[in-house]
């Protein structure tokens, strides 16, 4: 039978419109939060963090925004590349050294 | 940020032999060491937590005794998995972690593993 993780959320986007990827995480201790992004056969490649004691971050063409009344991460990338799809994942960890836990993915497709 | 390589990035085996993936640190001493899996269109779960000199830290449901780790210095890990089976055939990536703050982890770039 299909099992749980067999389809990725996918997101289709234009080449230079903005994406918006969410993550519910589950550990309301959590006090630091990471996306990576992970292309075919590769490693998952460090995007943003952002630790519990902040809402907002922007890096180059990214911005993680985070809720933790609702527990809620999202990543947004401005001006969408076709370089930029890939799989997408939020991480997080409760103690620094601690181990990190992945969420499901997300695929992101940049349609020329 | 920190640069670590796995070794060999691809192996084929048959089943019921085993398979030794090495993870180094190439600019850093990582005094922990994460190993995960991934399966095709599923996320990284974590295998194991290694520490320098002392016996790694496995995760519910994994087998201790079917994949070995090794961290015998602060710029390698090793993961043996033993008796290999097809259902063992997946991506294996490690981390290494203990940069500044102790937050961050740094991946390296997988291996695949292939069991016939």
């Amino acid at each position: 039978g299909e099992s749980v993780g067999l389809h990725l959320p996918t997101l289709s986007v234009q080449e230079g419109d903005n994406s918006i990827i969410n993550c519910a995480y589950s550990n309301s201790a959590s006090d630091y939060f990471i996306w990576y992004k992970q292309e075919s056969g590769k490693g998952p490649q460090f995007i943003i963090d952002i630790r519990s004691n902040m809402d907002k971050r922007q890096g180059q063409r990214v911005t993680v925004l985070l809720n933790k009344t609702v527990k809620h991460l999202s990543l947004q990338i401005a001006a969408t590349q076709p370089g930029d799809s890939a799989v997408y994942f939020c991480a997080e960890m409760w103690a620094a050294g601690n181990k990190l836990t992945f969420g499901g993915g997300t695929r992101v497709l940049v349609k020329p | 940020g920190a640069v670590v390589s796995q070794h060999p990035s691809w192996v084929i085996c048959k089943s019921g032999t085993s398979v030794k993936i090495e993870c180094r640190s190439l600019d850093f001493q990582a005094t922990t060491m994460f190993w995960y899996r991934q399966f095709p269109k599923q996320s990284l779960m974590l295998m194991a937590t290694s520490n320098e000199g002392s016996k790694a830290t496995y995760e519910q449901g994994v087998e201790k005794d079917k994949f070995l780790i090794n961290h015998a210095s602060l710029t390698l890990s090793t993961l043996t998995v033993t008796s290999a089976h097809p259902e063992d055939s997946s991506f294996y990536i490690c981390s290494a972690g203990g940069g500044q703050g102790g937050y961050e982890q740094y991946f390296g770039p997988g291996t695949r593993l292939t069991v016939t």
